[in-house]
């Protein structure tokens, strides 16, 4: 079955420590997001993938980096500079970033400090 | 900005009671509009869209009608099941017509409580 597979999905983070979230997709989907969630809140978008080899920051992109060297692939590292990293990632794809495709969702990583 | 704002929860509903969420937006131009659906430590599912003035999205008994007029995009299903409890997404995707980017912004959801 094709979807979009995040792991882990419990992480734990030291102080001082930098972190990678995976996600992978098999839709051959052009477009890859990250979001943050918080308790009660809506998602917030920290970053964002139109094509491979290509990124933009959202709205919340401090302390956190991305690389999309291949379409299936689009990992979120938590930098050390992120002091309240605490949250749910959600990483999510769309076929294409035009034309208002609705995007596809993994089962997320909740991430914890130690 | 574009913004999403929807009707805090949580909502606590009897077993057939009749469900309305409501979602009104601000944008500019014609975005498209979504309802997603998030269970307990699980990400978020599609759940229905619409994508121009007037347009009713629908799936699994839950509807909604984009109303240009008030924009708004309200969430409503005729007879809920213990098994709808969740959270609920009211979502918006930059218009077309204001160099879309694919970008989602999000409402901060209403939680669906459903008793027996």
């Amino acid at each position: 079955d094709g979807g979009i597979t995040q792991s882990p999905k419990y992480l734990f983070r030291k102080e001082g420590q930098n972190v990678t979230l995976s996600c992978e997709q098999n839709l051959n989907h052009d477009a890859m997001y990250w979001y943050r969630q918080d308790p009660g809140q809506g998602l917030r978008l920290i970053y964002y993938s139109q094509i491979v080899n290509d990124f933009q920051k959202g709205d919340i992109a401090e302390g956190y980096s991305v690389s999309r060297e291949k379409k299936e692939s689009f990992p979120l590292t938590v930098t050390s500079a992120q002091k309240n990293p605490t949250a749910f990632y959600l990483c999510a794809s769309s076929i294409a970033w035009r034309d208002n495709q609705p995007q596809h969702f993994g089962d997320g990583t909740r991430l914890s400090i130690l | 900005g574009n913004s999403v704002t929807q009707m805090e929860g949580p909502v606590t509903l009897s077993e057939e009671a009749f469900l309305t969420i409501n979602c009104t937006y601000t944008a500019t131009g014609y975005p498209s509009l979504f309802w997603y659906v998030q269970y307990p430590g699980e990400g978020l599912q599609l759940l229905l869209k619409a994508t121009k003035a007037d347009d009713k999205g629908s799936n699994k008994g839950f509807e909604a009608t984009y109303r240009k007029e008030t924009t708004s995009f309200h969430l409503e299903k005729g007879s809920v099941q213990v098994s709808d409890s969740a959270v609920y997404f009211c979502a918006l995707s930059d218009p077309i017509d204001s160099g879309n980017t694919g970008k989602l912004i999000f409402g901060q959801g209403t939680t669906l409580q459903v008793k027996p």
